[in-house]
């Protein structure tokens, strides 16, 4: 059972918007950022987004965050087949000492 | 470029013990903080350890605490971790990484290596 949780699953047709959520505590995404990780099929996960709402170079501005309270969110518009990869929430929790993951959500372009 | 080699890992009988490894390159390894992760089969990203730029703190998740040990050597920009009284649950794909920050603090993971295996089973 992951600390932070994702739906297990979404998906989009080609240019549509998507939405990934990601939910935890007050002592994780409560009070501090969040990053999410991008996996494409059989590779080694990639930076997505950091510090809650920050693309790292070479990363399409289709790719966005934001956070509100103890919940996250990853919103990816303009849907592209490539896209189709595993994302994982991360960050912070105080309460551990240490770094939690979501469970991942699997994101499917129909 | 950044780079992250892991190599180490293997098949291992329950009770065993195994040394991963990371070659650094491609940046000033000495002033960045380490991480491993893992990844069990057809499963989600965990966190395993971190380890302070110097060397002088390190953390670890419950699920290894008293088992694995997180140690880096600086003259040659290596990172390990020291697996002892593995599990079959620690099967799992062993990812090196990169923290972002350069304060005595943890913040993302910016780069990750391809990973490398660990199977425990007899």
């Amino acid at each position: 059972q992951s600390v932070l949780t994702q739906p297990p699953s979404a998906s989009g047709t080609p240019g549509q918007r998507v939405s990934i959520s990601c939910s935890g505590s007050t002592s994780n995404i409560g009070s501090n950022v969040v990053n999410w990780y991008q996996q494409l099929p059989g590779m080694a996960p990639k930076l997505l987004i950091y510090n809650t709402n920050q693309r790292p170079s070479g990363v399409p501005d289709r790719f966005s965050g934001s956070k509100s309270g103890a919940s996250a969110s990853l919103a990816i518009r303009g849907l592209q087949s490539e896209d189709e990869a595993d994302y994982y929430c991360a960050g912070w929790d105080g309460s551990l000492n240490g770094v939690v993951f979501g469970g991942g959500t699997k994101l499917t372009v129909l | 470029q950044v780079q992250l080699v892991e190599s180490g890992g293997g098949v291992v009988p329950p009770g065993g013990s195994l040394r991963l490894s990371c070659a650094a390159s491609g940046f000033t390894f000495t002033r960045l903080g380490m991480h491993w992760a893992r990844q069990a089969p057809a499963k989600g990203l965990e966190w395993v350890a971190y380890i302070r730029y110097d060397g002088s703190k390190t953390l670890y998740s419950d699920s290894v605490r008293g088992r694995f040990t997180i140690s880096r050597d600086n003259s040659n920009n290596k990172l390990y971790l020291q697996m002892n009284s593995l599990r079959a649950e620690d099967t799992a794909m062993y990812y090196c990484a990169k923290d972002a920050s350069y304060g005595d603090y943890v913040s993302y993971f910016d780069y990750w290596g391809q990973g490398d295996l660990v199977t425990v089973s007899s």
